[in-house]
C-alpha cells in the first residue's frame, strides 16, 4: 500500500510562471490537506479537500493559489504567476475520515522560484 | 484560535540520555494530538497519535502523554540514539472538522 505520493519532488520555476503540484492520497483516503513550510517556519495549513469539494480554504492566499481534488486523479495545488516568496516546501496529507485516525504526509514538493 | 508552542526550539544531548520534548496548546478543547518526526529535507513521519480521551500512547522507546486541562503534551524518548536526530513536531486538532495546527518543532541532535 503506497503512501501519500507527491510529485514532482523538486520544481524550479521562473517568476511569472505557473506551478502545479500533485498529490495522490493513500488508497482508501478521501480527505486531502495541503500545507506549506517556509524556511525556518512551521507548517501552515492551506486547504482541505474531499473529492470534488473544497471543505476549508481558510489558509489559502486569496490570489494566484487554487486547489482541486477531482473525482478521478490526484489533488492539484496550482500557483499562478509565481513570485520568489512562493519558494517553500509544499506538503500534502491524507486521512481516511475527518481526522480520527490522524494524517499521513507525503514527502513534499520543494518549489524554488528563480 | 488554536496556537501550539514547542519548547525548547533546539536540544543537543549525548547518546543514551533520556529526554523530554514539550508541547503546549492554548485551547484545551482538542480532538486529538499527533507527534511527527521530520528529517532535513524530508517529509513528516507520524510517531504517535493521542485521542482526546487518552492520557498517553507508547511506541517502542517513545511515549507521549496528554494533559488537556493544562494544555500540554510531552514526548519522552528513552535511551536516545544518533538516529533520533531530527525535528520533532507537535500538532493539535481542535475538532474533527478542523485541520491540524502545528508547532514550530524542536530540533534534536543526539551526539555519539
Amino acid at each position: 500500500n503506497a503512501g501519500v505520493m507527491q510529485n514532482p519532488r523538486h520544481l524550479v520555476r521562473r517568476r511569472g510562471q505557473e506551478a502545479r503540484l500533485r498529490c495522490s492520497p493513500m488508497k482508501g483516503h478521501s480527505h486531502v490537506y495541503w500545507y506549506r513550510q517556509l524556511p525556518e517556519e512551521g507548517l501552515k495549513f492551506m486547504v482541505y479537500l474531499q473529492k470534488e469539494n473544497i471543505i476549508d480554504e481558510s489558509g489559502m492566499p486569496k490570489e494566484r493559489f487554487s486547489a482541486e481534488f477531482p473525482k478521478e486523479g490526484p489533488s492539484i495545488l496550482r500557483i499562478q504567476q509565481v513570485v520568489r516568496g512562493d519558494s517553500a516546501a509544499y506538503f500534502c496529507a491524507s486521512s481516511p475520515t475527518r481526522g480520527y485516525y490522524g494524517y499521513t504526509f507525503g514527502s513534499g514538493t520543494r518549489l524554488t522560484v528563480v | 484560535k488554536q496556537e501550539v508552542t514547542q519548547i525548547p526550539a533546539a536540544l543537543s544531548v549525548p547518546e543514551g540520555e533520556n529526554l523530554v520534548l514539550n508541547c503546549s496548546f492554548t485551547d484545551s478543547a482538542i480532538y486529538n494530538l499527533q507527534w511527527f518526526r521530520q528529517d532535513p529535507g524530508k517529509g513528516l513521519t507520524s510517531l504517535l497519535l493521542i485521542q482526546s480521551s487518552q492520557r498517553e500512547q507508547t511506541s517502542g522507546r517513545l511515549n507521549a502523554s496528554l494533559d488537556k486541562s493544562s494544555g500540554r503534551s510531552t514526548l519522552y524518548i528513552a535511551a536516545s540514539q544518533p538516529g533520533d536526530s531530527a525535528t520533532y513536531l507537535c500538532a493539535v486538532r481542535s475538532s474533527g472538522n478542523t485541520p491540524l495546527v502545528f508547532g514550530k518543532g524542536t530540533r534534536l541532535s543526539v551526539i555519539a
